[in-house]
């Protein structure tokens, strides 16, 4: 059973372009939710997606957007690109009804130069 | 109201010795917390987690400790090894928000 994949482990931009995170939920898992990590930091939450729709969002600008496919799989675009979104992005699963459970994948590192 | 505090930033303990990892909320709303390990390179893993009803919950070497009228809850690794050396995250849900908020992190440093 495969656990939640991202893709890709790592990405160098630079400032004012434009970027795409992908993630595959775990098998049976309805819902992506995307989380910032910043280094030495714990991970602050973007936005949830359930049922292809935006379902919450942390305190992030509208650089920030998702998309959720029919497959349960989701992209996270970040758009003119600024040195401080250099991070960790992580993507978590779960279940929505009854479960708290999030499982996490590997993350994407992003380098912003 | 949001936040998880969590103490302290790192800690170095001997090997077999017993780790502890304090955590406070102010949100009475969390229902529901989760520790997570992390290890350079790689997502959270999710450790053990415990519901404001219990007082504690043990699973094998980690215990979580809950007091709902402090606000307070740790995680104690006993018997800590070389390999638990990882940063630990305490967090916390609730209510009808499904975003889980999470401390800063501990590094843990077990000595062999």
């Amino acid at each position: 059973d495969a656990g939640v994949t991202q893709s890709p482990t790592h990405l160098i931009k630079t400032r004012g372009q434009q970027v795409t995170l992908r993630c595959s939920p775990k098998s049976g898992h309805d819902t992506v939710s995307w989380y910032q990590q910043a280094l030495g930091q714990g991970p602050q939450f973007i936005f949830q997606y359930y049922e292809e729709e935006e379902r919450q969002r942390g305190n992030f600008p509208d650089r920030f957007s998702g998309h959720q496919f029919p497959n349960y799989s989701s992209e996270l675009n970040v758009n003119a690109l600024l040195l401080g979104d250099s991070a960790l992005y992580l993507c978590a699963s779960s279940l929505l009804l009854g479960q708290e459970t999030q499982y996490f994948g590997p993350g994407t590192r992003l380098l912003v130069l | 109201q949001q936040q998880v505090k969590q103490s302290p930033q790192s800690l170095i303990v001997q090997k077999g010795g017993i780790s502890i990892i304090n955590c406070a909320y102010e949100n009475t709303a969390f229902d529901y917390f989760p520790w997570y390990q992390q290890f350079p390179g790689k997502g959270p893993a999710l450790l053990i987690a415990i519901r404001p009803d219990v007082s504690e919950k043990k699973e094998g070497r980690f215990t979580i400790s809950f007091n709902k009228s402090a606000k307070q809850f740790s995680l104690h690794i006993m018997d800590s090894q070389p390999g638990d050396s990882a940063t630990y995250f305490c967090a916390a849900r609730g209510g009808r928000d499904d975003k889980i908020i999470f401390g800063k992190g501990t590094r843990l440093h077990i000595l062999p």
